[in-house]
């Protein structure tokens, strides 16, 4: 079974230049979410989709980033324009859906973004 | 709000040295605890997990013990080895509101030597 993709996986642009990001979840994951690091500092939650609702998107930094998830499949995170300070990694994880329980989240390998 | 620290890295071993990295949290709630682990070039693993206080995670020689009382959660393993070189995270998740959101520290990167 494949794991979490996450595409391109090194991005470099200029700032005020526009960047999309794609994450496509484990098959069967309703559960699809995106973090962010900026060097050095921690792993920041930026939003929770369940399918193709935004069940949490309260980690976005600002209306410069958008994320969709059209279908409920893959989801693409848009940052227009791009700022220099939004240079890091970006990382998307799927989990399934459950009550009552933890879902493990699996995570893809990251798209490192560097906005010069 | 809820937040994890951990201790600074880096970390440098001997092979077959005994490690620890310490871990405490704040949080609403009775989280759970987590530690997840990046490979170089790969994505986050999840290592090891507790949900509630005195459960014990393990995997892999690894342990990190829920307590309650000290609100901690510190990763040990008793002989390392070169392929454990990798950058380890601390993380908790309330569950607030239907997001099982993780919340991360800022990482503590393990070198180990032969």
């Amino acid at each position: 079974e494949a794991g979490v993709t996450q595409f391109p996986s090194h991005s470099v642009i200029e700032k005020g230049q526009t960047v999309t990001l794609r994450c496509d979840p484990i098959s069967g994951h309703d559960n699809l979410y995106w973090y962010r690091r900026v060097m050095g500092k921690e792993i920041k939650f930026l939003l929770h989709f369940v399918k193709e609702s935004k069940q949490d998107e309260s980690g976005m930094p600002n209306n410069r980033f958008l994320a969709e998830r059209t279908g409920g499949t893959y989801s693409t995170l848009k940052v227009q324009p791009a700022e220099l300070e939004d240079s890091g990694v970006y990382f998307c994880a799927s989990s399934q859906r459950g009550a009552g329980k933890y879902n493990e989240q699996f995570f893809g390998p990251g798209t490192r973004l560097t906005v010069l | 709000g809820d937040s994890v620290t951990q201790m600074e890295g880096p970390v440098t071993l001997s092979e077959e040295a005994f490690l620890t990295i310490n871990c405490t949290y704040t949080a609403t709630g009775y989280p759970s605890l987590f530690w997840y682990v990046q490979y170089p070039g790969e994505g986050l693993q999840l290592l090891l997990k507790a949900t509630k206080a005195d459960d014990k995670g393990s995997n892999k020689g690894f342990e990190a013990t829920y307590r309650k009382e000290t609100t901690s959660f510190h990763l040990e393993k008793g002989s390392v080895q070169v392929s454990d070189s990798a950058v380890y995270f601390c993380a908790l998740t309330s569950a607030q509101g239907g997001s099982e959101k993780l919340v991360f520290g800022k990482g503590t990167k393990l070198t180990v030597n032969p």
